[in-house]
């Protein structure tokens, strides 16, 4: 089946800089991927819609300019955090759907965020 | 719009007895239903899926799960429970048709203790 990755799988960094996650489809094409958040002990809430060739569709209370989502191509997506604070400190989980009708997706590891 | 409630935020079991973890769910129309399991500081891994073919639907490490439409609940079930099915376990509906993003249930900690 398909495998998702994520890149890195933990980062720390200084309040105020900008850090990027990569989400990649190794097995096919995926021309929608979503970006998940998950605070600590919380569950996961969806962030935005990852889409290539077009812009990303946020969900309501996400800022745009500050998660900036690029879907460079059809096994890419990578997810930039500008000027971080230490409440973006987060889990952040990619999926990928696998195109079948029941709407079955794969879920990367995960990237664990630190902002100090 | 779909949506998902977990009734239990934490179950706790002794190491052979059976788990039971409860899930209702909001559809307009016959739902995706998933269940995931994510063990501390890991990924999500799929437990099993309910399409419609079946509503008794089997998933892996002994874990089972009922589709009950006149209850609107997908409950999930394991007759005897295992110190390693310590985790936080998520009830999942599809928010749409293919290619939609997926709603997640608010978590249940399911503790095993010997």
């Amino acid at each position: 089946g398909a495998v998702v990755s994520q890149h890195p799988s933990r980062v720390i960094c200084k309040s105020g800089t900008s850090v990027k996650i990569e989400c990649r489809s190794l097995d096919f094409q995926a021309t929608t991927m979503f970006w998940y958040r998950q605070f600590p002990k919380q569950s996961l809430m969806l962030m935005a819609t990852s889409n290539e060739g077009s812009k990303a569709t946020y969900e309501q209370g996400v800022e745009k300019d500050k998660f900036l989502i690029n879907h460079a191509s059809l096994t890419l997506s990578t997810l930039t955090v500008t000027s971080a604070h230490p409440e973006d400190s987060s889990f952040y989980i990619c999926s990928v759907p696998t195109g079948g009708i029941y709407n079955e997706q794969f879920f990367g590891p995960g990237t664990r965020l630190t902002v100090l | 719009a779909q949506s998902v409630t977990q009734l239990d935020s934490h179950v706790s079991v002794s190491e052979g007895t059976p788990v039971l973890l409860r899930c209702n769910y909001s559809s307009s129309y016959s739902p995706s239903l998933f269940w995931y399991v994510q063990h501390p500081n890991k990924g999500l891994q799929l437990l099993l899926k309910y399409t419609s073919a079946a509503t008794l639907v089997k998933g892996i490490n002994g874990f089972e799960a009922e589709f009950k439409k006149s209850e609107t609940s997908f409950h999930l079930t394991k007759p005897s429970a295992h110190m390693s099915d310590a985790a936080e376990y998520f009830c999942v509906v599809s928010s749409g048709g293919a290619g939609t993003a997926l709603i997640f249930g608010k978590g249940t900690t399911l503790s095993v203790s010997s």
